[in-house]
């Protein structure tokens, strides 16, 4: 499949390590936030998301944190596995508007 | 329902040449987006439709380029005289209305090569 994101910051990690995916968002209005995965040839994939009332949210092995003072959101993935090398996103969305501004891509490469 | 649904999967065109994709949303789903990405840029938003009306258009979304949903379920996109800079992953996404039931679905996008 094709690339998607051939000059994106890469952040490499052992397998069975945590991981920490930053990114800053550009709007204070924004009160929506979501993260993506993205494999070469396919489309974004929902992973977890977060209203601005919250600070954290948990699912599986991923935790979203936002820091809206500094406006920054952090994707945790604990115990990362090959499965997880992709291209990951964060997005945002403000009360007002229904689309999505999308940030600017970390590549996540798993080692073994 | 198994997902968003787009084609066709790739698309290469002469400069000049119209061309026409299609996407298929979650059929329970209101409200139909179109992205484009290239190469290293995540998703930028192009035009959404809430059921039949198109609600909000991008600056990006030139005099060259049409959506339409004309029913509220299937939507097109279509791109007439073609450019070099046109080519991009044209993303579709569906969504409900209330924000935060599991975010926006995308396709796996329409790969547009212009030569």
């Amino acid at each position: 499949g094709e690339s998607v994101g051939l000059h994106l910051p890469t952040l490499s990690v052992q397998e069975g390590d945590n991981s920490i995916i930053n990114c800053a968002y550009s709007n204070s209005a924004s009160d929506y936030f979501i993260w993506y995965k993205q494999e070469s040839g396919k489309g974004p994939q929902f992973i977890i998301d977060i209203r601005s009332n919250m600070d954290k949210r948990q699912g599986q092995r991923v935790t979203v944190l936002l820091n809206k003072t500094v406006k920054h959101l952090s994707l945790q993935i604990a115990a990362t596995q090959p499965g997880d090398s992709a291209v990951y996103f964060c997005a945002e969305n403000t009360g007002t508007a229904s689309k999505l501004t999308f940030g600017t891509g970390t590549r996540l490469q798993v080692t073994l | 329902d198994t997902g968003v649904s787009q084609n066709p999967r790739h698309k290469i065109t002469k400069r000049g040449q119209n061309v026409t994709f299609r996407c298929d949303p979650i059929s329970e789903h209101n409200r139909l987006y179109w992205y484009r990405q290239t190469l290293g840029q995540g998703p930028e938003f192009l035009t959404y439709f809430q059921n039949e009306a198109q609600l909000e258009k991008s600056r990006l979304l030139s005099d060259r380029f049409s959506a339409e949903r004309p029913k509220g379920s299937f939507s097109t996109l279509e791109i007439q005289r073609t450019e070099q800079g046109d080519s991009a992953m044209y993303l579709c996404a569906s969504s409900l209305m209330d924000r935060g039931q599991g975010g926006y679905t995308f396709g796996s996008g329409t790969r547009l090569t212009v030569v």
